[in-house]
């Protein structure tokens, strides 16, 4: 199993500039996160999808950021415009409804390191 | 809203043992986690509880959990320098397990 993938791992910006981090979750999960880790903040959600379809959106900073999940196998988290506050982690993870409902498998892709200057 | 709290900073020389802690809000959770996170990547969950236990023992972890005190920690027996990373406890929020919310996580140093 590939495991969660996310692209970039890097990426620098110019301020201003739209920014998409893509993510393909574990093939047959049926739920996907993206969080958010800074050092000031520690580690937030952002948004989960159950089924392709944003369940909770409350975590989302403001406009900037949308996240969408066009198909089962693909997410996008775009911020446009990027902002200097921006520059954080950005994790996804996905999981099954036996995950979810116990917590303890929930898969992390390795993150997308945003730098935003 | 729920929070979790844990110290910032432990460090320990090699083959001692490690002990983190944390303190969660939410009493509804019905499971408490601790992630690790290696330098530059993603977090793996290193073990969990469920609630209505104390203990939990695997290999060299052991998970204390005092739900009356709404406190958890984390051994780690005879620490390796693999050990050092980043050590997040984590709990689900009002019993949703799928929304965790995390501790800023401990950075443990382990020295040779």
């Amino acid at each position: 199993d590939a495991g969660v993938i996310q692209s970039p791992r890097h990426e620098v910006t110019e301020m201003g500039q739209e920014v998409t981090l893509r993510c393909k979750p574990i093939s047959g999960h049926d739920y996907l996160f993206w969080y958010r880790q800074t050092m000031m903040r520690g580690l937030e959600l952002l948004i989960y999808f159950n089924n392709n379809v944003p369940i909770d959106d409350s975590g989302m900073p403001e406009d900037r950021f949308s996240a969408k999940m066009p198909n089962a196998s693909f997410s996008t988290l775009k911020i446009q415009p990027s902002e200097p506050r921006d520059s954080a982690v950005y994790f996804c993870a996905s999981t099954d409804r036996t995950g979810f409902v116990s917590g303890n498998t929930i898969y992390f892709g390795e993150g997308s390191w945003l730098t935003v200057v | 809203g729920e929070d979790v709290e844990q110290s910032l900073f432990l460090s320990v020389r090699e083959g001692d043992s490690s002990v983190i802690n944390c303190t969660y809000t939410d009493s509804s959770s019905t499971y408490l986690y601790w992630y690790k996170q290696e330098p530059g990547a993603g977090l793996q969950l290193l073990t969990y509880i469920f609630s209505n236990m104390d203990m939990k023992q695997d290999q060299r972890l052991t998970v204390l959990l005092n739900k009356k005190d709404k406190h958890l920690s984390l051994r780690i027996a005879d620490t390796q320098t693999g050990d050092s990373a980043i050590y997040f406890c984590a709990e689900s929020e009002g019993g949703s397990q799928g929304n965790l919310i995390f501790g800023k996580g401990t950075k443990l140093s382990v020295k040779p």
